[in-house]
């Protein structure tokens, strides 16, 4: 069964700093993969997804990720984080023949001011 | 536009008690879905509803945990003879396609604490 492991619970970055969040995934042919946040009193919204073509991303609010089969990666970067980037960012991957998505642990993002 | 409403957004009950929790999706999505979030874990898949069939309800844990959607709009998750591990936040998502590869926009959560 696919798998996704964020091996990061909690990353803290200064405001201004870049931003990688790593996932990886485990599954057998070429999954689809998602990047959620979650901010607290909100429900998860979609940053951006990969189903084929282009390995580089991009999503909303500046973010992109790059989908690497070699190391069955996903990450998602931002090059400059801002204060509102603070939450819960979710990484989920869904086969094509199925219905039911699986999701990561989550890392949770800090920013310093 | 509105978007995906739950109801309760926080429920405190007693282990043994009935419990039902509602979704409103975004009018004219025709798929739902309900996972259920632990503390400190990702969301994990309940079950999927298309129109007002449940055409995958693998992910419910048990037959205590329950769900319809009589007229493919509103679902309610029911949940009898609570339990203290039913604790968690209920997720709801609805999309315009079926199937999880299309986007899906999710609801703020039913927080359930059982006591």
């Amino acid at each position: 069964a696919q798998s996704v492991t964020q091996p990061d619970i909690h990353i803290t970055v200064s405001e201004g700093a870049s931003l990688e969040l790593r996932c990886n995934y485990s599954y057998g042919a070429t999954p689809y993969l998602f990047w959620y946040v979650q901010s607290p009193g909100q429900g998860l919204q979609l940053l951006l997804k990969y189903f084929s073509g282009d390995t580089l991303v991009q999503g909303i609010k500046g973010f992109e990720a790059e989908f690497k089969r070699s190391q069955s990666s996903f990450n998602l970067r931002k090059p400059s984080v801002h204060w509102s980037d603070a939450a819960e960012y979710f990484c989920a991957v869904v086969t094509y023949n199925n219905n039911d998505m699986r999701f990561g642990a989550g890392t949770r993002l800090t920013v310093k001011p | 536009g509105a978007g995906v409403s739950q109801t309760p957004s926080n429920k405190v009950t007693e282990k043994g008690k009935y419990v039902e929790l509602r979704c409103d999706p975004i009018s004219g999505h025709t798929a739902l879905y309900w996972y259920r979030q632990s503390l400190g874990q990702g969301p994990e898949f309940l079950i999927y509803f298309q129109g007002t069939g449940a055409a995958d309800d693998s992910g419910l844990p048990n037959d205590r945990f329950f769900a319809v959607r009589p007229e493919g709009s509103v679902s309610t998750l029911k949940i009898q003879r609570t339990e203290r591990g039913d604790s968690a936040v209920y997720l709801c998502a609805s999309s315009p396609l079926s199937g999880s590869v299309n986007e899906q926009f999710f609801g703020p959560g039913t927080r359930l604490t059982v006591l």
